[in-house]
């Protein structure tokens, strides 16, 4: 089974603390992803990587920044947390050939609150 | 801009009806039209998709009318079910863009009642 996982499910964090979202695949996927999904809003994309350490920016870069190391990992890092970036935060892996397919396979969430 | 404008924002049926959710699309490059689901405390699943040569898709309940003149698409759920109710997100994308990147609708929150 496919899987998509993110370490943290509740976060709680104050103003200006620097946050690390971490995410794991296990289907040697090439391309990941991360979203912030909003009431409303719907699914916005921060961030993606297509290769180990490259990055592109998504929709809405500002106030985040992300690390792609290995090809199974790839984190969403919130250099000072602001309290706007109370969100889910939502990781996706697709595999070069499934991102033309729309094959997005996503994890289940980070809820991150910061007071 | 936003690239693909979905409605209704919320949705209330009764078990057994029919529920209907809509998208539109401007960027006529679009090629590939996806519907995904989401449950309470669960990421978003790949539910049906579908191409513009083709004017419908049905996979059991579920069924996706395409109108590639009107530019629109939308998801048709029939005998609606309590289990069904979700998040539900239409998404394009287009072959040539940056990893096929797939850009969202704003979502429908399905709720059926039994």
């Amino acid at each position: 089974d496919v899987k998509v996982t993110q370490s943290s499910r509740y976060l709680v964090k104050r103003t200006g603390e620097k946050v690390f979202l971490e995410c794991v695949q296990d289907m040697d996927h090439e391309n990941m992803f991360w979203y912030r999904q909003d009431p409303g809003l719907g699914l916005r994309l921060i961030y993606f990587s297509y290769d180990v350490k490259m990055k592109e920016k998504g929709d809405i870069p500002e106030g985040y920044s992300v690390s792609r190391e290995k090809k199974e990992r790839f984190s969403l890092i919130l250099e000072s947390a602001s309290t706007n970036q109370t969100s889910m935060y939502l990781c996706a892996s697709s595999p070069t050939g499934g991102a033309n397919t729309g094959e997005l396979f996503f994890g289940e969430g980070s809820r991150l609150t910061v007071l | 801009q936003q690239q693909v404008k979905q409605s209704p924002q919320s949705l209330i049926v009764q078990k057994g009806g029919i529920s209907i959710i809509n998208c539109a699309y401007e960027n006529t490059a679009f090629d590939y039209f996806p519907w995904y689901q989401q449950f309470p405390g669960k990421g978003p699943a790949l539910l049906i998709a579908i191409r513009p040569d083709v004017s419908e898709k049905k996979e059991g309940r579920f069924t996706i009318s395409f109108n590639k003149s009107a530019k629109q698409f939308s998801l048709h759920i029939m005998d609606s079910q309590p289990g069904d109710s979700a998040t539900y997100f239409c998404a394009a994308s287009y072959e040539g863009s940056t990893l096929g990147r797939l850009y969202f609708g704003r979502g429908t929150q399905l709720t059926v009642w039994p």
